[in-house]
């Protein structure tokens, strides 16, 4: 029944760790998206894939990196993490022009 | 540069209560979306509303509701009859209709509803 599930849903890991946050969307959307809200609860887009096809790639560092399978699934790979990695990252998808459909979140906590 | 812009951090309102948030956007575009999100404890991205450019009639939904003011670019969002799960962080986005896939959103307002 989930529309835009994200696994985990806490991620406590250490400075320097690669780490994986994975999504899949049962919407039969053609679009997915990556957002960071920080501790001010800001929302910034990261990267958003159509069709398998990267569209957006913010100014996001190297050690981000989206991987899309298929158009179900985007997920979200990130190496040598930093203390400033830390914050929820969302996944969502959308049917253009259609809003996006948000998971759940995945809350990121680097020490 | 498109800016969506939140003036209130924080509002409280009474229980049954109608409160108004307040949201205003710039943009060169004619066609375009916008929208309000609401973030609950949980966390969850709920979308409330949303309202296309080209339509005159304001965009309802139950209790919810929005002044749409295209030519002063402000899209605020009533809440009539305000319960206790209204409380959340209530996020007014904005997206062109163009190729430009962004959605951007204000910084936020964070509702209290008092018993």
């Amino acid at each position: 029944d989930t529309a835009v599930s994200q696994t985990p849903k806490y991620l406590v890991t250490q400075m320097g760790n690669d780490k994986s946050i994975k999504c899949e969307q049962n919407l039969g959307h053609d679009t997915m998206y990556w957002y960071k809200q920080d501790s001010k609860k800001f929302l910034k887009i990261m990267f958003s894939y159509n069709n398998k096809e990267l569209i957006i790639n913010e100014t996001v560092p190297n050690r981000f990196s989206p991987k899309s399978p298929d158009k179900a699934h985007l997920n979200l790979h990130i190496n040598s993490l930093e203390l400033g990695d830390s914050a929820v990252y969302f996944c969502a998808s959308s049917l253009r022009p259609g809003p996006r459909v948000f998971g759940p979140g995945t809350r990121l906590t680097v020490l | 540069a498109q800016t969506v812009t939140q003036s209130q951090p924080e509002m409280s309102v009474q229980e049954a209560e109608t409160v108004t948030l307040s949201c205003t956007y710039d943009t060169s575009e004619s066609d375009y979306y916008l929208f309000w999100y609401k973030q609950p404890p949980s966390r969850q991205m709920i979308l409330v509303i949303r309202q296309e450019a080209y339509k005159q009639q304001n965009a309802t939904e139950n209790r919810f509701s929005v002044n749409f003011q295209k030519a002063a670019k402000s899209f605020s969002l009533k809440i009539s009859d305000s319960q206790l799960g209204d409380a959340a962080m209530y996020f007014c986005a904005y997206r062109a209709n163009n190729r430009d896939d962004k959605i951007i959103f204000g910084k936020g307002t964070r509702l209290h509803i008092l018993p």
